[in-house]
């Protein structure tokens, strides 16, 4: 059964970079899509991206133009990264495996369609001057 | 993108009555583009359906979902004590995905 695990720093100062890993257990990147969604009380559950074996990516444009998801395949571990936060980055971070996709379908349409489960355990992050 | 609007935002009910839950979309999502989650204090989300009617692994059957076009619906047929608790639609059927705000079922 595949589990995940998360980890990073949790106090950040406005302008500062959010790091996140998230280790994956009892299984491989392989034939699914891999998430990191976050949660905060103003904007609730709100996708931020997600990236295929082959570390092709898709980003919720609200946040494109900061972040950067990447695969370390021989740890069996995804990352997250997000630049010049704010306070309205201040959230709980989730990494999830997505769906089933295919490369070919993913390279070919952008994204795959995409639910999430299971999670990892979360990780609170504040921005905080 | 797509707006998803979760009614009512609490729901109390007692162990044994059942619940619905809606799901409404700002423009129509796919029946198969649809999943719903339940989430406790302290926890992260638990996928429980997606795509038409396709429970996750190790979902009782007492869950069950519903609904095309904007109209979406969680049931649950007879609330057990471990089923109070959020729970959230989410579509995944137009990029960015999105979730709703969430259904509190509460004693």
């Amino acid at each position: 059964q595949v589990q995940l695990q998360q980890w990073g720093a949790g106090l950040l100062k406005p302008s500062e970079t959010l790091s996140l890993t998230c280790a994956v257990y009892g299984g491989s990147f392989s034939n699914y899509i891999w998430s990191w969604i976050r949660e905060s009380p103003g904007k609730g559950l709100e996708w931020i991206g997600d990236i295929t074996q082959s570390g092709m990516t898709s980003y919720n444009p609200s946040l494109t133009r900061r972040v950067t998801i990447s695969l370390d395949i021989s740890m069996n571990q995804m990352s997250l990264r997000l630049s010049s936060v704010t306070a309205a980055d201040t959230a709980i971070y989730y990494c999830a495996r997505g769906s089933r996709c295919s490369e070919s379908y993913y390279r070919r349409m952008g994204s795959c369609k995409t639910y999430f489960g299971p999670w990892g355990q979360g990780s609170l992050v504040t921005v905080s001057s | 993108e797509i707006v998803l609007t979760q009614s009512p935002g609490t729901l109390s009910l007692s162990p044994g009555e059942g619940a619905t839950l809606s799901c409404g979309a700002s423009q129509s999502v796919s029946r198969s583009s649809l999943a719903w989650y339940q989430q406790k204090p302290g926890q992260a989300p638990r996928l429980l359906i997606y795509g038409a009617s396709s429970r996750a692994t190790g979902i009782p059957d007492r869950f069950s979902a519903g609904g095309s076009g904007t109209d979406f619906t969680l049931t649950i047929s007879s609330l057990e004590p471990e089923d109070f608790a959020m729970y959230y639609c989410q579509q995944f059927d137009s990029s960015p995905w999105t979730f709703g705000q969430g259904t509190r079922v509460e004693i």
